[in-house]
Order: C-alpha cells, then structure tokens, then sequence
C-alpha cells in the first residue's frame, strides 16, 4: 500500500498568510494526486487533481505542485473561508489512500 | 448540476447490516467508476470500495473485506453498499464520490449497543 504523510498536522496561521502544506507519498505516484479542503460537518471538496489542476470554480489562491513523491499544496493569502481541514490523496493504485490531514487555524 | 445523494445509514447494533445507497444525477451514471469512503467521528478520510463502470472490477479496503459489498445499478442511477458483520469501528459517515469529485453529503452509520 502507498503510504501518504503529510505536514505538518496543525499550521496556525493569519488572514493573508501564505501558507503551503505538503503531502510526500512512499512510493512514485507520478502526478496521481489530489487535495481536498474540508470544513466541520462538511463533505471534503476536491480543489486539485492531477497534482497541479484546479477543480472549476476553485479560486487561483489554490495552487498545487510535485511530482512523483513530493508534493505541495499552497495558499497564496489566506482568508477567513479558508481556515479548515486539508486532505492530499493518491490514487495511482488501489487501495487509495489519503495523508493525515492538516488543520489551518486561526494564529 | 452534478450531485450525488447518500441515504440509509443509521444505528445498529454489533453484528447487524445495512445497505447504503447514493442517488447520482447530471452525469452519465454508466460511465464512470465509483468509490465509498468513510470518516470516523474526528479521524480522517479512509478509502472502503470501488466498482468500475460496468462492475467488472471491486475492490475493498482490507478492513471491510468479507463484510461489505459494494453494487450498483446503472438503469437506476445508483451505487450501493452493503454492510455486514458491524463492528463498533465501522461507526463512520459514509460517502459515495465520482473519483474525486464530487462527493456526496454523506449518511452516518451507528454501530452500538
């Protein structure tokens, strides 16, 4: 099974911070990868697929990068929308697995 | 819109069943393969089925596997999930998604006593 860890696990923050958050898989999973945001009470939302695309209607603040084994999630400015749970997932190979999770929350 | 819709969960008791269901509309339900994920109360995300589009392919997570099926009906639009054998650590909310994207709202399952 690939084994996705992602950092850190909290990430204290402040609106307009740029804050990135990473996600490395133990084994290549060439661009296989996706990030989702997830607010309390709320299903998780894809925001990226592909390592890097963005899903519609995602604002630009998102971005993604890596390949491989290594990959980030970044926010470029940081809004009060933004403070919640953070969730990378491969699926190169069954069975899928996602990081760990990281909550942003307010500094 | 693109929307999928869980229902069937509840409370049980250790040892019972229940069969999940996910309502699709806005897309071909008949193209696409489909997954279950779960999420324990405070845990993270874990991944439980996939069926492929004409349920020639399943797989299961190793800690369902004998105990869940996973089915679909494309004429009726909808995925399915049935829970066997419950176990105290199956208490999740259960969600249906279309690969990444979307997922449903999901439905809470209730294993106890």
């Amino acid at each position: 099974d690939i084994q996705m860890t992602q950092s850190p696990s909290s990430l204290p923050a402040s609106v307009g911070d740029r804050v990135t958050i990473t996600c490395r898989a133990s084994q290549g999973i060439s661009n296989f990868l996706a990030w989702f945001q997830q607010k309390p009470g709320k299903a998780p939302k894809s925001l990226i697929y592909a390592a890097s695309t963005l899903q519609s209607g995602v604002p630009s603040k998102f971005s993604g990068s890596g390949s491989g084994t290594d990959f980030t999630l970044t926010i470029s400015s940081l809004q009060p929308e933004d403070f919640a749970t953070y969730y990378c997932q491969q699926y190169h190979s069954y069975p899928l697995t996602f990081g760990g999770g990281t909550k942003v929350e307010i500094k | 819109e693109v929307q999928l819709e869980e229902s069937g969960g509840g409370l049980v008791q250790p040892g019972g069943s229940l069969r999940l269901s996910c309502a699709a509309s806005g897309f071909t339900f008949s193209d696409y393969s489909m997954i279950w994920v779960r999420q324990a109360p405070g845990k993270g995300l874990e991944w439980v089925s996939y069926i492929s589009s004409r349920s020639s392919t399943i797989y299961y997570a190793d800690s369902v596997k004998g105990r869940f099926t996973i089915s679909r009906d494309n004429a009726r639009n909808s995925l399915y999930l049935q829970l066997n054998s419950l176990r105290a650590e199956d208490t999740a909310v259960y969600y249906c998604a279309r690969g990444v994207d979307p997922w449903g709202q999901g439905t809470l399952v209730t294993v106890s006593s």
